[in-house]
């Protein structure tokens, strides 16, 4: 069974778009992250949340928000895509507060 | 975290030690040494961690001086399948911060 699960792998979309990335994990981990990977291959945390506490890094537009319906999952929204956007993200989880950290396989994300 | 020196790329020979060296001269006294690797885009996968004690696990050993200001990553016998950047993180364990910053790594080559 998959640890850390996204969906889609792959996410081609327009300009001025909507667009929500799915991830899930199985390990009964209580935080999640998102990272994002762009073309230079530097990956960066973008959120983590844990038991209701969402910690966002400064510099994410407010475009991108992270919802968590339960522990188990952390979807990331992105309105009004932009060509910048373009990059691989990446999904991650851990045991409360450690930095022993589980990623998912990724969704790379083209903006046309 | 601590800011972390690594070189660029290196290259092994298939089925020798790989060694690889970390600077974290600014690493302080409850921050933890972390080592991730990415395989050709996959997800970043967690190898091993340590404080002041060398640590050794199925994957990799990991060797710490005594003054906390540098470490090595051991690979005791380099696979193809061990081609892939190499992380070096300080990050705190537990209470504390536990987002993840990753800089440029190792670019690892085991060649045949």
């Amino acid at each position: 069974d998959t640890a850390v699960s996204q969906t889609p792998k792959y996410l081609v979309t327009q300009m001025g778009n909507d667009k929500s990335i799915k991830c899930e994990q199985n390990l009964g981990h209580d935080t999640m992250y998102w990272y994002k990977q762009d073309s230079k291959k530097f990956l960066k945390i973008m959120f983590s949340y844990n038991n209701k506490e969402l910690i966002i890094n400064e510099t994410v537009p407010n475009r991108f928000s992270p919802k968590s319906p339960d522990k188990a999952h952390l979807n990331l929204h992105i309105n009004s895509l932009e060509l910048g956007d373009s990059a691989v993200y990446f999904c991650a989880s851990s045991q409360v507060r450690q930095s022993e950290q589980y990623f998912g396989p990724g969704t790379r994300l083209t903006v046309t | 975290d601590a800011k972390t020196t690594q070189p660029p790329s290196m290259d092994c020979a298939e089925g020798r030690a790989a060694n690889l060296p970390c600077n974290h001269s600014t690493i302080s006294g409850n921050e933890y040494v972390y080592w991730y690797r990415q395989i050709h885009s996959q997800g970043p996968q967690y190898i091993i961690h340590g404080l002041k004690n060398n640590e050794t696990n199925e994957m990799a050993s990991l060797i710490i001086t005594e003054d906390r200001k540098s470490s090595t990553l051991i690979l005791p016998h380099a696979t193809l399948r061990d081609t892939a950047v190499y992380y070096c993180i300080g990050a705190y364990s537990g209470a504390g911060s536990y987002q993840l910053t990753f800089g440029k790594g190792t670019k690892l080559s085991v060649i045949p």
